[in-house]
C-alpha cells in the first residue's frame, strides 16, 4: 500500500473489555513498532518487530499488553481488561526497504470509559 | 538503555523569530539520532536524522540539527520561522550501529507561532 495504515481509527470501550488494534504495514517494511501517545506524554515505545528476530517487548506496560505480528506483514496489538489509563493513541510504524525512516500510521485513538 | 529529554514543552515565537528546540540523550555508545514533526492533524514525520559523518544535518523546510557528542546533544535550528511551523517536534534516538533497533522518543516539544 501507499502508506501504513492502522484500523479502527477510533475506538470507544468499557472498562475491563478486550480490545484488538491492527496494523498494515507498508509493503516489504522488515521493522514495525508500536507506540502510545498520551495527552503531554510524547511517544511511548512499547513493542518492536524486526524480521523473524523475537520481538523486543521491553515497553510493554504490563502483561495486559500483547502483540504478534503474523507472516512478517500485519500486526495485532491486543490489551485484554482495558483501564481507563489504558486510554491514548495508539501509533504503528514501520522501516525498512532501504531506508532508515519510519513511516507512520494515523494511529488508533482508544477511549476507555 | 537509551533515553531522550526534551526540555521545553511549549515554546511560543513570532514570525522570523530563529528557533532552537533543546534534545539530550542518554546513551554512552553509538548513536543514531531523529527530529520528528507532527503538524496539527497529520502523521509524524521525519524532519532530519544524523547517522554518521557531519555532525550538522540539514532536513526539510530550512530546519537543520547540529550533534555535539560532547555534551549529548542534538538541538533543532531554524533561523526564521514561520506560522506554518506550528506543530510538535519530538527528538528521538535508537542505539548501536545498526539502523535496526528500537527507537526511544522524547515527550515532545509544542511550537507556537504568532502570526
Amino acid at each position: 500500500g501507499a502508506g501504513v495504515s492502522q484500523s479502527p481509527s477510533n475506538k470507544v470501550t468499557e472498562k475491563g473489555k478486550d480490545v484488538e488494534l491492527r496494523c498494515d504495514p507498508i509493503s516489504g517494511h522488515t521493522a514495525l513498532y508500536w507506540y502510545r501517545q498520551s495527552l503531554g506524554q510524547g511517544l511511548e515505545f512499547l513493542i518492536y518487530f524486526q524480521g523473524n528476530s523475537a520481538p523486543d517487548k521491553s515497553g510493554l506496560p504490563s502483561d495486559r499488553f500483547s502483540a504478534e505480528r503474523t507472516g512478517g506483514s500485519v500486526s495485532t496489538l491486543t490489551i485484554q481488561r482495558t483501564q481507563q489509563e489504558d486510554s491514548a493513541v495508539y501509533l504503528c510504524a514501520t522501516r525498512g526497504g532501504g531506508t532508515d525512516t519510519q513511516y507512520f500510521g494515523p494511529g488508533t485513538r482508544l477511549t476507555v470509559l | 538503555a537509551q533515553s531522550v529529554s526534551q526540555h521545553n514543552h511549549h515554546v511560543i515565537l513570532s514570525e522570523a523569530a530563529s528557533l532552537e528546540l533543546g534534545c539530550n540523550y542518554s546513551y554512552g555508545g553509538t548513536v543514531n539520532l531523529f527530529w520528528y514533526v507532527q503538524y496539527p492533524g497529520q502523521h509524524l514525520q521525519l524532519l532530519l536524522k544524523y547517522f554518521s559523518g557531519d555532525p550538522l544535518v540539514k532536513g526539510i523546510k530550512g530546519f537543520e540539527a547540529e550533534f555535539i557528542k560532547s555534551k549529548f546533544s542534538f538541538n533543532l535550528r531554524k533561523p526564521s520561522v514561520q506560522w506554518s511551523d506550528t506543530a510538535e517536534y519530538f527528538c528521538a534516538v535508537s542505539a548501536g550501529y545498526s539502523s535496526a533497533s528500537k527507537i526511544i522518543f522524547g515527550s515532545g516539544t509544542r511550537l507556537s507561532i504568532r502570526p
